[in-house]
């Protein structure tokens, strides 16, 4: 399979909303709700932030949010804090006992 | 609390082989699937494959196939990730990470294991 689409780069100043989008095909992403964002920093393990499209995680901030629309998958992040800046990845289920990652995403908070 | 505490950094020759564990703890290690992620330096995520704790069935993304071996000790709680015939492309960080029976997300990661692959 292959992986999932990513914009390179995304970037908003504090206090605004930035979406990244995760597209895919009709064998993964549109074929299932299964879609999980992970936020990584520099040097340290990703962190699950979004998962089955549009949950959250006890503990991750309401400023997240997820969605789906056909192949594509979005995360938005709203209130955009310095904190938030960090590379972005989603994943989905693609059938068969196989998962897919985006390229990823790096986040610049300006 | 959930932990999953990998081991430390290897640096091997290419053709030699690794074996990287993940120690679980806090939860019922056959509860969950546990999965393998390679980071390259600079790059993405990418899913290796994941063993069944129940059963020690693996499962393995394309491309992961025939150096990689997937295994369990149940008695310790503690997965395994061996690649064997190591390469300079190998050279990356990997994570374990676990995923709940009929889910498909990773809701815990192990700390990262950093293999170099270098002569």
């Amino acid at each position: 399979q292959s992986a999932l689409t990513q914009p390179p780069s995304a970037s908003g100043s504090p206090g605004q909303s930035v979406t990244i989008s995760c597209t895919g095909t009709s064998s993964d992403v549109g074929a299932y709700n299964y879609v999980s964002w992970y936020q990584q920093h520099p040097g340290k393990a990703p962190k699950l932030i979004i998962y089955e499209v549009t949950k959250r995680p006890s503990g991750v901030p309401d400023r997240f949010s997820g969605s789906k629309s056909g192949n594509t998958a979005s995360l938005t992040v709203s209130g955009l804090q310095a904190e938030d800046e960090a590379d972005y990845y989603c994943n989905s289920y693609a059938g068969s006992n196989n998962l897919v990652f985006g390229g990823g995403t790096k986040l610049t908070v300006l | 609390q959930v932990q999953l505490v990998q081991s430390g950094s290897e640096l091997k020759k290419p053709g030699a082989s690794v074996k990287v564990s993940c120690k679980a703890s806090g939860y019922t290690f056959t509860d969950y699937a546990l999965n393998w992620v390679r980071q390259a330096p600079g790059q993405g995520l990418e899913w290796m494959g994941w063993i069944n704790t129940n059963t020690g069935d693996p499962a393995f993304a394309p491309g992961f196939t025939g150096r990689f071996v997937f295994s369990l000790d149940t008695s310790v709680s503690t997965a395994y990730l061996q690649i064997s015939s190591l390469k300079a492309e190998d050279t990356a960080v990997y994570y374990c990470a676990r995923k709940a029976r009929g889910r498909y997300h990773f809701d815990y990661w192990g700390q990262a294991t950093l293999v170099t692959v270098s002569s």
